[in-house]
Order: structure tokens, then C-alpha cells, then sequence
């Protein structure tokens, strides 16, 4: 149980364009949802934590305009890099946890990872 | 404010030898405390975590990490280590002990196994 999906796995796109990457609980329902980023031969780095229904909380330093996150439903978190330039190429991954399942609570499960390439 | 310091950056073991990664957090209260193995490319497994009771605690693949309230301390033990462990793994530590709150991680250590 508590398997967490990612996609897409790797994306390529050009500069200023868009991307979306959907982050999915599988067999759970997840009230908050995590964003990371990771860099290489680094540790995560928390973006946004977003409850289901409401508004995402950006960490410090992170551009709410640029990293939108959507968590309409207790399934499904969205990411969307907006106008992705060079320096926003990284290794994003989500996280799960829910308050909804007493085996479950307390704890972060995470997504396979998308890795976004801005050329 | 809470911190995680993983000492060791990159550590080698021979395949079959014994290995211990070190972890140690800073916090006022004792926190919920995790071990995380991450392949290359991959997102982060959980292999254990502690919240209160037995201080020893058991994992997934063999794995096993002893919570130390005197030294702080979390360290992930494995008697026996296996070509597949070779990863990074993670220390993690959340803050608060209510709902769903942030891990703070440590900047993790590689482990290489060679045969």
C-alpha cells in the first residue's frame, strides 16, 4: 500500500514554454501533498506543501507564480512549471501522506521522481 | 531549529560486510525520525521509521536503525550488506508530531558496495 506515481518520468521542453508534471496517490487518499526539488548529488529541497482544497504553502525563496500547484482532488497534485528556463531543469518529486488512514499518518510517501530537462 | 547532519557523504563496504550510516538530528522534543533509500533516478523508499516505543526498530531489506534520545542519534545498521544496496540513503526528521507536517533531511550518503 501507499504507492505514489509520477508523470511524466523525464521531460524535455524549450524555453518559456510550459510544463505540467501530475503527482497521484494509487491506494490511498492524500490530504497533503509535498513538492520537492533535488539537485544533483543533493539533498531534497521542499518547495510547497498543499492540502487537498486549498492553497499550496511555497517555502522561502519559492516563486509561487512560477511553480503552480494545484491539489483539486485527494488523489491527484499538479506542478506546473511556468515559463521553464535552463536554471528550473531538475529532479522534481512529489510526496503523499494522509490523516485519513491510521497505518499511514505521520508518514511521507513518495513519487518515482520527474526529471525536467529546459533546453 | 531543527537540523539533520549526516556525517558521512559517501561511504564503501564490501559486499557481505557489515555497514552502519550515521544520523544526527537537532530538536527540542524527541521527533518522528526515518531512513529513506533512494536508487539513481529514482524517487525515495521508505525503509523504517520510528515514532515512540522500542527503540530499535526493523526495516524493510534486512535493514535495521536504534534511536539514541541521549546522543541524538538515529543510525541505520544492516549486518549484511547486498550488491542491491549500493544507493543513497536519506535521514529524516519531522518536526512536529501532529498531522502531516515537513521532513527536514539530511544531505544523505552514498553507499558503494563492491563485490
Amino acid at each position: 500500500g501507499a504507492v505514489v506515481s509520477q508523470h511524466p518520468s523525464r521531460v524535455i521542453c524549450k524555453s518559456g514554454t510550459s510544463v505540467k508534471i501530475e503527482c497521484r496517490s494509487l491506494d490511498f487518499q492524500a490530504t497533503t501533498m509535498f513538492w520537492y526539488r533535488q539537485f544533483p548529488k543533493q539533498s531534497l529541497m521542499l518547495m510547497a506543501t498543499s492540502n487537498e482544497g486549498s492553497k499550496a504553502t511555497y517555502e522561502q525563496g519559492v516563486e509561487k507564480d512560477k511553480f503552480l500547484i494545484n491539489h483539486a482532488s485527494l488523489t491527484l497534485s499538479t506542478l506546473t512549471v511556468t515559463s521553464a528556463h535552463p536554471e528550473d531543469s531538475s529532479f522534481y518529486i512529489c510526496s503523499a501522506t494522509t490523516l485519513l488512514d491510521p497505518g499511514l499518518t505521520d508518514t511521507q510517501y513518495f513519487g518515482p521522481g520527474t526529471r525536467l530537462t529546459v533546453l | 531549529a531543527q537540523s539533520v547532519t549526516q556525517p558521512d557523504i559517501h561511504i564503501t563496504v564490501s559486499e557481505g560486510a557489515s555497514l552502519e550510516l550515521r544520523c544526527n538530528y537537532s530538536y527540542g522534543a524527541t521527533p518522528y525520525l526515518f531512513w529513506y533509500v533512494q536508487s539513481p533516478g529514482q524517487g525515495l523508499q521508505l525503509l523504517l521509521k520510528y515514532f515512540s516505543g522500542d527503540t530499535l526498530v526493523q526495516g524493510i531489506k534486512g535493514f535495521e536503525a536504534e534511536f539514541k534520545r541521549s546522543q541524538s542519534s538515529f543510525n541505520l545498521r544492516k549486518p549484511s550488506v547486498h550488491w542491491s544496496d549500493a544507493a543513497e540513503y536519506f535521514c529524516a526528521v519531522e518536526a512536529l508530531q501532529t498531522g502531516a507536517n515537513n521532513l527536514f533531511f539530511g544531505t544523505g550518503t552514498r553507499l558503494t558496495v563492491i563485490p
